[in-house]
């Protein structure tokens, strides 16, 4: 039972547009969020985060926004960049301690 | 250096077999984590060590699989008599104590069963 979905597997972008990664999550628990960024044969690294009790966090490039009641969540990259270009997962706890994470969505910034 | 530390970071063996993955962790983070990877496959919860506290367990998908964190540092996670739906790549995260912190993970072993 995934708790936690990226229903878009892929997604390409040309260089200086926006990324749109989605994600939705079924726990209404669920209070704190994350983003990570993989490279090939690395393992993820935290890219932002975001709690209940805010609807958006930004940091540089890069934006989370938070629908509750959607039990959705979204990350934002503006503007896209080459070095974007990895898998992206999103990931859901309740506790702060377990967390969930979705199968990721592989992003291709196009130079 | 500074980072998760997982060796080995490949390994092949024959169904059957065990194997022993280790990880350390960032010194000072107390909070242990192993996820698997499989192909096409998000990350899946396999074990959780906090501190002294017992492990919370529940992501082990069969009894073949068991881990120790010994001194609160180094983890073992040991997978017996393998089988080729183990293949994956097994990842570590740390964490510092206090909850809502982001893991910080290792580049991971990529398990294959032959």
């Amino acid at each position: 039972d995934q708790q936690v979905k990226q229903n878009s597997p892929s997604l390409s972008v040309q260089e200086g547009r926006i990324s749109i990664l989605n994600c939705d999550y079924t726990n209404s628990m669920f209070d704190y969020f994350l983003w990570y960024k993989k490279y090939p044969a690395e393992g993820p690294t935290f890219l932002i985060s975001i709690s209940s009790i805010k609807d958006k966090n930004e940091d540089g490039r890069f934006t989370v926004f938070l629908n509750k009641s959607a039990k959705h969540l979204s990350l934002h990259i503006v503007p896209s960049q080459p070095g974007d270009s990895a898998v992206y997962f999103c990931a859901a706890s309740a506790d702060g301690n377990q967390f969930y994470f979705g199968t990721g969505t592989s992003l291709t910034v196009i130079p | 250096g500074a980072g998760v530390s997982q060796s080995p970071s490949n390994k092949v063996t024959e169904k059957g077999k065990d194997v022993e993955l280790r990880c350390d962790p960032i010194s000072g983070h107390t909070a242990l984590y192993w996820y698997r990877q499989s192909l096409g496959q998000g990350l899946e919860f396999l074990i959780y060590f906090q501190g002294n506290s017992a492990p919370d367990k529940s992501g082990l998908p069969s009894d073949r699989f068991s881990a120790e964190r010994t001194g609160g540092s180094v983890s073992t996670l040991t997978i017996q008599r393998t089988q080729q739906e183990d293949s994956a790549v097994y990842l570590c995260a740390s964490s510092i104590r206090r909850s809502n912190q982001p893991q910080h993970f290792g580049d991971g072993t990529r398990l294959s069963i032959l």
